[in-house]
């Protein structure tokens, strides 16, 4: 099955700095790759996401690239704020009889200082 | 429209005990998963559900049970709860592939 690894497991940075949150994953037929932030005792809510026939998607703030040849995909947040603090995960899933099964990475605690 | 809810949001029950979570939904999605959220592993799936009536297997399914008898309703059920189960438990539902909403979770801690 499908493995995602997640790196760093913790980042902290000073506001209006930027972040990179790194995943890999195993499986060559995964085309779909969420990125969900969880806050303190929330829900995970999405983010961003994109699909394998796009390399790069932004928006504002937030961009995600792929890398489909490595299998890895990566978050990027610019000008970070204190309210981004939270975990970030990031998930795969095939397509197919996958049924938009997900699988996540272990998570990054994301946390910036003003 | 109240989105993916749970119920109950807190739970404590005694090693062997059973109990039976539920998730519900109210944007006519046709899949619905449950996942458990455990420190440093992020959310794992136990079990999901493609329409009323189908369930399947997930990453981590034994000790669990599911049942999906209406489309709105997709149900967990511990047997006879262990200290393993303790976890936070999260449902979503989803438009077939399409963007996964998750339920605001339910805190199980088993003694």
């Amino acid at each position: 099955g499908e493995n995602v690894e997640q790196h760093p497991s913790t980042l902290s940075v000073q506001e209006g700095d930027s972040a990179v949150i790194k995943c890999t994953y195993s499986d060559s037929a995964s085309n779909y790759f969420p990125w969900y932030k969880q806050e303190l005792g929330k829900r995970p809510q999405l983010i961003i996401d994109i699909r394998s026939n796009v390399g790069e998607k932004k928006d504002q703030r937030i961009a995600v690239t792929l890398n489909k040849t490595a299998k890895h995909f990566s978050l990027h947040i610019t000008e970070t704020q204190p309210e981004d603090s939270a975990v970030y995960f990031c998930a795969a899933s095939a397509g197919g009889t996958s049924y938009g099964k997900l699988t996540f990475g272990q998570g990054t605690i994301l946390t910036v200082h003003p | 429209n109240a989105g993916v809810t749970q119920t109950p949001k807190f739970r404590v029950l005694k090693t062997g005990q059973s109990m039976t979570l539920l998730c519900a939904q109210d944007m006519n999605h046709e899949y619905m998963y449950w996942y458990r959220q455990d420190p440093g592993m992020g959310l794992r799936l136990i079990h999901y559900s493609v329409g009323e009536g189908t369930t399947a297997k997930g990453e981590v399914p034994d000790g669990y049970n599911v049942s999906r008898l209406k489309k709105q309703n997709f149900l967990l059920g511990l047997e006879s709860a262990a200290p393993s189960q303790t976890s936070v438990y999260f449902c979503a539902s989803s438009y077939r592939e399409k963007t996964q909403y998750f339920g605001p979770g339910t805190r199980l801690l088993v003694l």
